[in-house]
């Protein structure tokens, strides 16, 4: 069974940094393409960034330059590293990995990010 | 960026019906397109990706067609379990983004 499992999220202060987290199971973070998707309270989805099975990592425009995506290949693991909060960031931050040899599509449960003084 | 337009938004609908939702790109994307389905709550998850293939598990009244600039997510005979947000996603070029939304609500 595969399981993406965020962590890392709550309130931060506009300005501040925070590290999103999603421990992946049943597949693997390096053979897969990792998605960051957020969902601001009652909005859309709205894409934040991918990193492909290569390494290569692509960003929206509004984070681009202040979020980070990464990988733990050890530990099984993509990061969001987000810098220069600002209150629009806050979100439901989903983890969503796609095997590209079976167009299987998983998603993790979200983890909450608010940003506020 | 490509603009992704959904229509309509929302969408009034009963049990039984055939329901047809539009997603327009502002540039050409081949194929390259998904259609999420969102309940409150929960994740979204997948339906369809490259325009009509459908995702394994989902019911087979879910099906998709397009290519270019327009695509559409037909569900041919809406059940109660269906009423939800629905959204198609383009992933041919960075940055991906997904449209805006549409709403499936009882009539």
């Amino acid at each position: 069974e595969v399981q993406l499992v965020e962590s890392g999220g709550g309130l931060i202060q506009p300005g501040g940094s925070l590290r999103l987290s999603c421990a992946a199971s049943g597949i693997t973070v390096t053979t897969s393409y990792m998605n960051w998707v957020r969902q601001a309270p009652g909005k859309g989805l709205e894409w934040v960034s991918v990193i492909y099975g290569g390494g290569t990592t692509k960003y929206a425009d509004s984070v681009k330059g202040r979020f980070t995506t990464s990988r733990d290949t050890s530990k099984n693991t993509l990061h969001l590293q987000m810098n220069s909060l600002r209150d629009d960031d806050t979100a439901v931050y989903y983890c969503v990995g796609t095997v590209a040899a079976t167009a299987a599509d998983y998603w993790g449960q979200g983890t909450l990010v608010t940003v506020s003084s | 960026d490509i603009q992704m337009t959904q229509s309509p938004s929302p969408l009034s609908a009963s049990v039984g019906d055939r329901v047809t939702i539009t997603c327009r790109a502002s540039q050409g994307i081949r194929n390259d397109l998904g259609w999420y389905q969102q309940k409150p709550g929960k994740a979204p998850k997948r339906l369809i990706y490259a325009a009509s293939s459908l995702q394994s598990g989902v019911p087979s009244r879910f099906s998709g067609s397009g290519s270019g600039t327009e695509f559409t997510l037909t569900i041919s005979c809406l059940q109660p379990e269906d009423f939800a947000t629905y959204y198609c996603l383009q992933y041919n070029s960075d940055p991906w983004t997904f449209g805006q939304g549409t709403k499936v609500e009882v009539k």
